[in-house]
């Protein structure tokens, strides 16, 4: 089975903007979660969708949304970007069970 | 709310010796507990779990510890190899999708 992919890779966006990060599941993998990584401060949960309904949310402002489609693939929504949204942002999406698979990240700069 | 507490923030151990990282989680409601091995540069893998119905869980030189009454775990690395240099995240899961994760711990295997 392909693994967990994500793009773009890399993104560059300037303060204000708005980005649009996407996230394919493995295939047969229903729930897909967002975390933001940056140094210092570890994994922080996003949200996490399953069968296009979201059923977890972290403590991150209104800005950062989601959604899924009914292919299960997620998009991850970050508007009015600022300095601090610089992070590689991950997805991993799970099967039946509770084991999470991550994909490579999107490395996000704000500028 | 919610929170994992790891350490240490950076381990380093001669190769052959063995390495503890260890965990503290708040949510008591968690059972299930997974850890992942992040070498630079690539995404999280994961490498044993444990549930709150285990004590103890060994995979060949890996090893995961619970102590549900003190809320504490612990990874246990024996006989370390230079490959095993990365960063190790914990993480605590009521079951429900959504993980909180430790800050992470740094081992370097030192040759």
């Amino acid at each position: 089975k392909a693994g967990v992919t994500q793009t773009p890779r890399y993104l560059i966006k300037t303060r204000g903007q708005q980005v649009t990060l996407s996230c394919s599941p493995i295939s047969g993998h229903r729930s897909v979660s967002w975390y933001q990584q940056t140094p210092g401060q570890g994994l922080q949960f996003l949200f996490e969708y399953f069968s296009e309904t979201q059923r977890n949310k972290g403590n991150f402002p209104g800005r950062f949304s989601g959604r899924q489609f009914s292919n299960s693939r997620s998009e991850m929504n970050v508007s009015t970007l600022e300095l601090g949204d610089s992070a590689l942002y991950l997805c991993a999406s799970s099967g039946l069970g509770t084991e999470q698979y991550f994909g490579p990240g999107t490395r996000l700069t704000v500028t | 709310g919610e929170n994992v507490e790891q350490h240490p923030s950076t381990l380093s151990v001669q190769e052959g010796d063995s390495a503890v990282i260890k965990c503290t989680y708040s949510d008591s409601a968690s059972n299930y507990f997974p850890w992942y091995k992040q070498e630079l540069g690539k995404r999280p893998q994961l490498i044993i779990d444990i549930r709150s119905n285990v004590g103890e869980k060994k995979d060949q030189r890996i090893a995961v510890t619970l102590n549900k009454t003190a809320k504490h775990f612990s990874l246990h690395i024996t006989e370390t190899q230079p490959e095993d240099s990365a960063v190790y995240f914990c993480a605590a899961s009521p079951g429900t999708y959504k993980y909180i994760f430790g800050t992470g711990t740094r081992l370097k295997v030192l040759a």
